[in-house]
């Protein structure tokens, strides 16, 4: 079956870097867009980043451009997610999903905190 | 950006009784290909979100038939037949037609 499992997350501070990875399983990864949606505690879900399913093509939350970087490794079957410049709003489980949203990961959570 | 506004943002709704989300959209989400773009999310408590509809009114795999979408345009709804205990949880529309992809606030399904 299809296994998205996302890992990377943690407690940072403010103005620190993070990298996120997903590791998908069960899919032709090189065939597929990938997503990143994340939600702080208690709140909706946000639309964070996409990468085409060949890399070509990266598109990016207006609130988060120039700070996190969507990419990807088809080789490894993982898209990955470097956010840099972390602020503590940055708080929230991330998770990957694949395009069209059919299949998503568990989650990690990113903690940024003093 | 297209903004998704659902009702209502909480729905009390006793075993077996129906349930309607609606879902606008600020802009049509017809994409430049013919389709609409229009999908129903379900967050049950501590777990990630899960596709129940996509493209307006197409079941995913392995979801009920109780659970069925209708709209076009800028107007969604998502329709649970009767409802059991297992709905309970957080519903979502989402436009993936343009970018930046955007999410309703989420309606909460509760069992009266």
């Amino acid at each position: 079956q299809v296994q998205l499992v996302e890992s990377g997350g943690g407690v940072v501070q403010p103005g620190r870097s993070l990298r996120l990875s997903c590791a998908v399983s069960g899919l032709t990864f090189s065939s597929h867009a990938m997503h990143w949606v994340r939600q702080a505690p208690g709140k909706g879900l946000e639309w964070v980043a996409v990468i085409s399913y060949d890399g070509s093509n990266k598109n990016y939350a207006d609130s988060l451009k120039g700070r996190f970087t969507i990419s990807r490794d088809n080789s490894k079957n993982t898209v990955y997610l470097q956010m840099d410049s972390l602020r503590v709003e940055d708080t929230a489980v991330y998770y990957c999903a694949s395009d069209l949203f059919p299949y998503w990961g568990q989650g990690t959570l990113v903690t940024v905190s003093s | 950006d297209i903004v998704m506004t659902q009702t209502p943002l909480s729905s009390l709704v006793a075993l077996g009784q129906p349930a309607s989300i609606s879902c606008t959209s600020s802009q049509s989400l017809v994409h430049s290909d013919g389709n609409t773009y229009l999908s129903w999310l379900q967050q049950r408590p501590g777990q990630p979100p899960r596709l129940l509809i996509y493209k307006i009114s197409n079941r995913f795999s392995g979801v009920p038939d109780r659970f069925s979408g209708s709209g076009a345009g800028t107007d969604f709804t998502l329709k649970i037949s009767r409802v059991e205990a297992e709905d309970v949880g957080l519903y979502y529309c989402t436009q993936t037609t343009q970018f930046p992809h955007t999410f309703g606030q989420g309606t909460k399904l509760e069992i009266k």
